[in-house]
């Protein structure tokens, strides 16, 4: 399976961009890229996702490396309720099922 | 739509009891998924339906793990013989079939097993 590796933490101030980055080495050539948010006793909540070119959505942009073997979400203006462990998650789309592969997480502090 | 829905929410048990839980997807959605999270960690992957097909389990599933999806509606996973290791946050999801569609989690199943 492929795996994903991101920092443990990071924190940023309030109104202010923040870039998560993950590194994917692995990945395949049809697996997709995927970022979800956990909150505490929460399930995740899907956040952006993308194949090869940069994405856009009302949440966040997703910058995908050339090579593929790296990207970074971009929350454009943190706030508080961002505060949140963010998974950066390869999708196997060889099997056909889609099953997430998940990493560890960035755990996300908003400072105000 | 109201979502992935999952019951029950907390479930305490003794060590060597069997314990079942349920999820409920969004009623269009033909995949389904099952994962386990343990503290501190990402969730993992355990078994996915499409319809009432179970097409594939993780080595995790030992043979004490058992899920079913009888009528592609609604998913039951059991667990037999339960083990203080099985203590753990249990999540389902739903998805759209026919690419890499967002998959819709539920608040999950905390287990903790004594």
């Amino acid at each position: 399976d492929a795996k994903t590796t991101q920092p443990n933490s990071m924190e940023s101030n309030e109104e202010e961009p923040v870039h998560l980055p993950c590194n994917h080495s692995t990945i395949s050539g049809t697996d997709y890229i995927h970022w979800y948010r956990q909150l505490p006793s929460q399930g995740p909540e899907y956040v952006i996702h993308g194949l090869t070119s940069n994405v856009n959505n009302r949440m966040a942009s997703l910058a995908i490396a050339e090579d593929r073997k790296s990207s970074t979400l971009i929350l454009h203006r943190a706030t508080l309720r961002d505060a949140a462990v963010y998974y950066c998650i390869l999708s196997e789309s060889s099997s056909g099922t889609y099953k997430y592969i998940f990493g560890t997480g960035t755990r996300l502090k908003v400072l105000a | 739509d109201t979502g992935v829905s999952q019951d029950p929410r907390h479930k305490i048990t003794k060590r060597g009891q069997n314990v079942t839980f349920r999820c409920d997807p969004i009623s269009e959605h033909n995949r389904l998924y099952w994962y386990r999270q343990t503290l501190g960690q990402g969730p993992e992957f355990l078994t996915y339906f499409q319809n009432e097909a179970q097409l594939e389990k993780s080595r995790l599933l030992s043979d004490r793990f058992s899920a079913e999806r009888p009528k592609g509606s609604f998913s039951t996973l059991e667990i037999q013989r339960t083990e203080q290791g099985d203590s753990a946050m249990y999540l389902c999801a739903s998805s759209q079939e026919g690419g890499p569609y967002e998959q819709y989690f539920g608040p999950g199943t905390r287990l903790t097993v004594t």
